[in-house]
């Protein structure tokens, strides 16, 4: 029974970063892809990167080049997004997904509960 | 980067109706790389469909996917009350990207 369990909700100033965690279980953790989306208040899915912990190298959409890191750590089979440079519009709910079983790809089959990240001064 | 665009923005429509939803993208997708997704208020989305035609573990067969090249669609055979929903288009041959969402409503 694939889980991923992310970490709590952030409150954080403009300007600063936030490190958002997402452990998975019930399955082999590198051979999937793991990504990060996230939603605005009211709005739709925006894709901000991801990772497959076998090719190593993560990559990251357009928007958000320079402005994230996102890593994994086989030995916790854990993924994580860190954030910089926080904006107010940056706030949203921020959630990991990890590739359906047989799947090396960013298709998102199990979704972790999602992570609410305010930014307001 | 691949833009998905989704039509309608919203359906208002009742239950037992046929519903098919639009997802039209700026360049062509392999059809290997289109995926579904339901999202219900206050809840992570849920994959329905990928590789544009195969439906994922659970979904009933009411959903149904096709498509080539730009233009997908998804199709709901007859609309259930837990079928009103958002929906969402995902391509990820490349650098992945949503379209912006198609919300059924009950009229």
């Amino acid at each position: 029974h694939v889980q991923l369990v992310q970490s709590g909700a952030e409150v954080k100033k403009p300007g600063s970063s936030v490190k958002l965690s997402c452990k998975a279980s019930g399955d082999t953790f590198s051979s999937f892809g793991f990504s990060w989306v996230r939603q605005a208040p009211g709005q739709g899915l925006e894709w901000m990167g991801g990772i497959i912990p076998i090719f190593g190298a993560p990559i990251y959409a357009q928007k958000f080049q320079g402005r994230v890191a996102i890593t994994a750590d086989e030995s916790t089979t854990t993924a994580y997004m860190e954030l910089s440079s926080l904006r107010p519009d940056d706030t949203a709910i921020y959630f990991c997904a990890r590739s359906p079983a047989n799947h090396v790809s960013f298709c998102l089959g199990y979704w972790g509960q999602g992570t609410l990240v305010t930014v307001s001064s | 980067e691949i833009v998905l665009t989704q039509s309608p923005g919203t359906l208002s429509l009742s239950p037992g109706e046929r519903v098919t939803l639009s997802c039209r993208a700026s360049q062509s997708v392999s059809s290997s790389y289109l995926a579904w997704y339901q999202q219900k208020p206050g809840h992570a989305p849920r994959l329905l469909i990928y590789g544009t035609s195969t439906r994922a573990a659970g979904v009933p067969d009411r959903f149904t996917g096709s498509g080539s090249g730009t233009d997908f669609t998804l199709t709901i055979s007859r609309l259930e009350p837990e079928d009103f929903a958002g929906y969402y288009c995902q391509q990820y041959e490349t650098s992945p990207t949503f379209g912006g969402g198609t919300k059924v409503e009950i009229k």
